[in-house]
């Protein structure tokens, strides 16, 4: 149980297009899901927390405008990298969080972005 | 805060020795302290979790102590094998809904 998927896992694109990354629970409900990015050799840093049907949460220094999420159901979250510049290269990683007391996250295996 | 230091930043054992990993946290409110191992191009996994009225939780090899008081907690891992080669990462959550703080990891590697 609690499985969380991430689509693509890996994608390479060019300079200023837009790429989209699915996140989904598989066998729960996620009330939370939040995304992350990570540099190599470095720890998670968050980006963004979002809540089914409502507008996500960034980070200080996230451009919201930059980094679209959407969180349309209770299994489904997606970021969308607008206008992406090699900067924005980095292995993206959402998790899926059930709610409630227990207070866990469940981690997609992440997305390898490469912007040329 | 959000302050977790992770301690050490690499590690190296041989197989067969036990692997201590610290983090400490700042927070007083924080009740929840997962710890994840990642692989190279994986997602973090969690492997073991404590919360804050619990001292220590073990699972087979993998163990975890939590001193509220000194604020810190540990993960050890015995009888390490190399398949246990990863990086480490502790984290907490204060409360406050279901924010993670992540430690900076550990890059643990197990010598045949």
């Amino acid at each position: 149980g609690a499985v969380v998927s991430q689509h693509p896992s890996r994608v390479i694109c060019k300079s200023g297009t837009s790429v989209k990354i699915e996140c989904r629970s598989l066998d729960f409900q996620a009330t939370t899901m939040f995304w992350y990015r990570q540099f190599p050799k470095q720890s998670l840093m968050l980006m963004a927390t979002s809540n089914e049907g409502s507008k996500a949460t960034y980070e200080q220094g996230v451009e919201k405008d930059k980094f679209l999420i959407n969180h349309a159901s209770l299994t489904l979250s997606t970021l969308t990298v607008t206008s992406a510049h090699p900067e924005d290269s980095s292995f993206y990683i959402c998790s899926a969080a059930p709610g409630g007391y227990n207070n866990e996250q469940f981690f997609g295996p992440g997305t390898r972005l490469t912007v040329l | 805060g959000e302050n977790v230091e992770q301690h050490p930043s690499t590690l190296s054992v041989q197989e067969g020795d036990s692997a201590v990993i610290k983090c400490t946290y700042s927070d007083s409110a924080s009740n929840y302290f997962p710890w994840y191992k990642q692989e190279l191009g994986k997602g973090p996994q969690l492997i073991i979790d404590i919360r804050s009225n619990v001292g220590e939780k073990k699972d087979q090899r993998i163990a975890v102590t939590l001193n509220k008081t000194a604020k810190h907690f540990s993960l050890h891992i015995t009888e390490t094998q190399p398949e246990d080669s990863a990086v480490y990462f502790c984290a907490y959550s204060s409360g406050n809904g279901n924010q993670f703080y992540f430690g900076t990891g550990t890059s643990l590697t197990v010598i045949p």
